[in-house]
């Protein structure tokens, strides 16, 4: 079964400044997704980024990029010029791509706070 | 831009009555999920939905959960006899997996069990 580990329960990060949320995941799979999506205080999920197994280069939009690191299983998320908003609570999420349906596998989450 | 909407937003009810949590998908998506998250624990997977029929479900999902899509737009979630450790936020989440495979959430049902 596939497990994702976020090992920073929570982190706390200077308004500009930059951040980076760690993330691990075990599969026996090759072909996957990773994500990481938002809850803010309103608890919806909202996806931040997502990263295919298969390609190489790290995903980028806009101040969040990942880290991709498929042999060492690592997909951490780093926040560069961090906003007030940013405030939330951030789950790495795994997905199989190879079956007949796409369940998300979630980590139990980083809580970052900015200050301002 | 089009969203997956929930009601209600916020459900209390007593140990052992029946609930019924409704999702209305994004229009033209095929997946449906719902997932559980109780309160200061990880989002966790309850059951996937596609072509009307269950396609996985975890071992949360026991024999109390049903899932159905009545009318071809609402998807809901029931649960025939409440227990208290089922009080948590439930969100149903779609995807149009044949292009993305991306899941779109909705804001999500609290409910609670008293």
């Amino acid at each position: 079964a596939q497990t994702v580990t976020q090992s920073q329960p929570e982190m706390s990060v200077q308004e500009a400044e930059t951040v980076t949320l760690s993330c691990t995941y075990d599969t026996s799979e090759s072909d996957y997704y990773l994500f990481w999506y938002k809850q803010p205080p309103s608890r919806q999920m909202i996806l931040v980024i997502r990263q295919e197994a298969y390609k190489q280069q790290n995903a980028t939009e806009n101040r969040f990029s990942v880290n991709f690191q498929k042999a060492a299983k690592s997909f951490s998320l780093k926040i560069s010029d961090s906003q007030l908003g940013d405030a939330a609570m951030y789950f790495c999420a795994y997905e199989y791509s190879g079956g007949s349906n796409y369940k998300l596998t979630f980590g139990k989450g980083t809580l970052l706070t900015v200050n301002p | 831009e089009p969203e997956v909407t929930q009601t209600p937003s916020h459900q209390v009810t007593q140990m052992g009555q029946e609930v019924i949590l409704r999702c209305v998908p994004i229009s033209n998506h095929l997946y449906f999920y719902w997932y559980r998250q109780i309160l200061g624990q990880k989002v966790e997977f309850l059951v996937s939905f596609y072509n009307n029929e269950i396609s996985e479900k975890s071992e949360i999902f026991d024999d109390q959960f049903s899932v159905e899509r009545p009318d071809g737009s609402n998807f809901t979630l029931k649960i025939r006899s409440t227990k208290l450790e089922d009080s948590a936020m439930y969100f149903c989440a779609t995807g149009l997996a044949a292009i993305s495979y991306e899941q779109y959430f909705g804001p999500g049902t609290r409910l609670t069990v008293t």
